[in-house]
């Protein structure tokens, strides 16, 4: 499995961007580039995923590298709810591989008042 | 619409014990797989699970089993508790076919072996 390689934590202030890095070196041309969070005391929360282009969506945005060895998530307006551990994490697309996500550490984003 | 719900929510159990945990996956998805995590480590694979049928597992011991049931439900079980099995278990639902489509994860069971 590919790996990922992120910060262990990042500080941000309140309704400022915040833009949290993934490094993927080793990343293969079928491998899904997906971010879950987890917030305290509950389950992780998909974000967003990619597999060339970059993505938006109404959490977050996700810009992808031109050789996609590494990846950025975009919080537009950090807000103290945005406070979690973030997962960068690929993910293989296939039919032998439709379930199972490889969690690193992530980083663990503070955002300040 | 229910999300992904889990069954208990905090357990204790002694160590030599068995435990068995409940997931009932979110509404339309047929594929189950289950997480440990450890406190302040990320989750980590144990199995997954879909048409009744463990397909894919990740680097645990046989005394960790599980079951689906034909309402796409699951149990996770795990024999011969050892302390090192405290942890937060997760189960996550997904929709098999969409393998680039989220997971939805539920809460957790907070499992602590004494």
């Amino acid at each position: 499995d590919a790996k990922t390689t992120q910060p262990n934590s990042m500080e941000s202030n309140e309704e400022e961007p915040v833009h949290l890095p993934c490094n993927h070196s080793t990343i293969s041309g079928t491998d899904y580039i997906h971010w879950y969070r987890q917030l305290p005391s509950q389950g992780p929360e998909y974000v967003i995923h990619g597999l060339t282009s970059n993505v938006n969506n109404r959490m977050a945005s996700l810009a992808i590298a031109e050789d996609r060895k590494s990846s950025t998530l975009i919080l537009h307006r950090a807000t103290l709810r945005d406070a979690a551990v973030y997962y960068c994490i690929l993910r293989l697309h296939g039919s032998g591989n439709t379930g199972k996500l490889i969690f690193g550490q992530g980083t663990t984003l503070q955002v300040k008042p | 619409d229910a999300g992904v719900t889990q069954s208990p929510t905090h357990l204790i159990k002694t160590r030599g014990q068995q435990v068995t945990l409940r997931c009932s996956p979110k509404s339309g998805h047929d594929t189950v797989s289950w997480y440990q995590q450890a406190l302040g480590q990320g989750p980590q694979f144990i199995f997954q699970y879909y048409e009744e049928e463990e397909r894919q597992r990740g680097n645990f011991p046989d005394r960790f089993s599980g079951h689906q049931f034909p309402n796409y439900s699951s149990e996770l079980n795990v024999n011969a508790l050892l302390l090192g099995d405290s942890a937060l278990y997760l189960c996550a639902s997904s929709l098999r076919g969409h393998y680039s489509y989220e997971q939805y994860f539920g809460p957790g069971t907070r499992l602590t072996v004494t």
